[in-house]
């Protein structure tokens, strides 16, 4: 079974700060990564994801993040935080090739830029 | 944007009463889901669809049911709905792509059992 574990259910930055969001995912078969972002009242919108290739994945929106397997750990980063950055961010791992396909999700990390 | 919409929106509903949510994509994408978010515990998998007529149950499915007749139209019904189905539930499809394995997510359909 998969799981994944979102540490801090809000984060609050300021303006032009870094941005640190944490992930830790358990999956029993290599796992393929992802970052979601959901503003108010829309879908979920992929940021980015680890696919086996880089450890070091770059998204949309200046955001990257690096997967590290003996932490099992897919932490999300951005050098500096814009106001529109405000949002939801989930982080999900997939079951890959085992049937379903479907993605785990943590229980999301709200993000507040304050200016 | 990948080509999926969901219908209707928003809606309000009685206890007791039927509900059918619909979910059309236009990327041929062999794979449809449907997940409810609620505060607190993300996304949840309701059920899944790997093929037209081919579906199954995801974590959430009590209450629940799904077809898929033909490839761009999955619905999700609740036979007879409870508060406790008051969500905001979003459809996703995913085909492999050169990375494989994301998926794509619709607007929402955000209901309210009363």
């Amino acid at each position: 079974a998969q799981s994944v574990t979102q540490l801090g259910s809000h984060v609050s930055v300021s303006e032009g700060a870094l941005v640190l969001l944490r992930c830790n995912y358990s999956s029993s078969v290599p796992p393929y990564l992802f970052w979601y972002v959901q503003y108010p009242n829309q879908g979920l919108q992929l940021l980015l994801k680890y696919t086996s290739a880089a450890t070091l994945v770059k998204g949309i929106n200046g955001f990257e993040a690096e997967f590290k397997k003996s932490e099992t750990s897919f932490h999300l980063t951005k050098p500096s935080a814009h106001m529109s950055d405000a949002a939801e961010y989930f982080c999900a791992v997939s079951e890959g090739d085992t049937g379903r396909r479907a993605l785990t999700f943590g229980s999301g990390t709200r993000l507040q830029v304050q200016p | 944007d990948a080509g999926i919409t969901q219908s209707p929106r928003h809606k309000v509903t009685e206890t007791g009463t039927p509900v059918t949510l619909r979910c059309h994509q236009t990327e041929n994408h062999r794979y449809m889901y449907w997940y409810r978010q609620d505060p607190g515990h993300g996304l949840r998998l309701i059920h899944y669809s790997y093929g037209v007529k081919d579906t199954d149950k995801g974590e959430v499915s009590d209450g629940y049911s799904v077809s898929r007749s033909k490839t761009e139209d999955f619905l999700l019904t609740l036979e007879s709905a409870t508060s406790s189905q008051t969500s905001v539930y979003f459809c996703a499809i995913s085909g492999r792509g050169a990375g494989g394995y994301e998926q794509y997510f619709g607007p929402g359909t955000r209901l309210t059992v009363t």
